[in-house]
């Protein structure tokens, strides 16, 4: 069991928006700053989004980070194939900790 | 480009110790506000963060692994390690070791290591 929550698995088109949401608590992304990762099958996690919602260099802007109280989002837009996946977000609660995982079908 | 790179035995038998050492080449591993840590993935799950050390010896454990985990660095050979003590089948997983920055944001991986506990 996560401390972070997220759905197991999302899908849409190619083309169409998604969303992943995180859910915490006030010990986690309620007072820290949340980074999203994607893992595509076979490799090492890469980061998309740090401090809630900025992209490090070479992460395109269809991707996109928020938080909201202890909740925190990651959006991807103009879905492409590619961008199939497991997406996880982390954060710190006394040590780091990181969601399930959500697996991205684009179909 | 910063690279770090996971070396260690894959396989481990059950009650012993396992033991990594992840290199990092093209920038110190003396950084300031940079953190190195290890994080592992069973087969088939999730993440989950085993803990992390500055340059200066500080280190951060996960509370779930504290008792058998111990992480340390070695600045003259810009490498830092991890310690599992008294493994099981359950702590068979790719292990990674990545850095990450004052707010916990992972930005440069290592490829990760399969280590799998049998007899």
């Amino acid at each position: 069991q996560s401390v972070l929550t997220q759905p197991p698995s999302v899908s849409a088109a190619p083309g169409q928006k998604v969303t992943i949401s995180c859910s915490g608590s006030s010990s986690n992304i309620g007072n820290n700053y949340v980074s999203w990762y994607q893992q595509l099958p076979g490799t090492a996690p890469k980061l998309l989004i740090y401090e809630n919602n900025k992209r490090p260099s070479g992460i395109p802007d269809r991707f996109s980070g928020s938080k909201s109280g202890t909740s925190a989002t990651l959006g991807i837009t103009g879905l492409q194939t590619g961008d199939e996946a497991d997406y996880y977000c982390g954060t710190w609660d006394s040590s780091g900790v990181f969601g399930g995982g959500t697996k991205l079908t684009v179909l | 480009q910063l690279q770090l790179q996971e070396s260690g035995p894959g396989l481990v038998k059950p009650s012993e110790t396992l033991s990594l050492t992840c290199t990092v080449s093209g920038g110190s591993i003396s950084s300031s506000s940079y953190y190195w840590g290890w994080i592992r993935q069973p087969p088939g799950k999730g993440l989950e963060w085993i803990g992390s050390i500055y340059y200066s010896g500080s280190t951060y454990y996960n509370p779930s692994l504290k008792s058998r985990v111990t992480i340390s660095v070695d600045t003259s050979k810009n490498q830092f390690s991890l310690k599992l003590s008294s493994v099981t089948a359950a702590d068979t997983a790719v292990y990674y070791c990545a850095r990450h920055d004052d707010y916990y944001a992972s930005d440069y991986w290592g490829q990760g290591t399969l280590v799998t506990v049998s007899s």
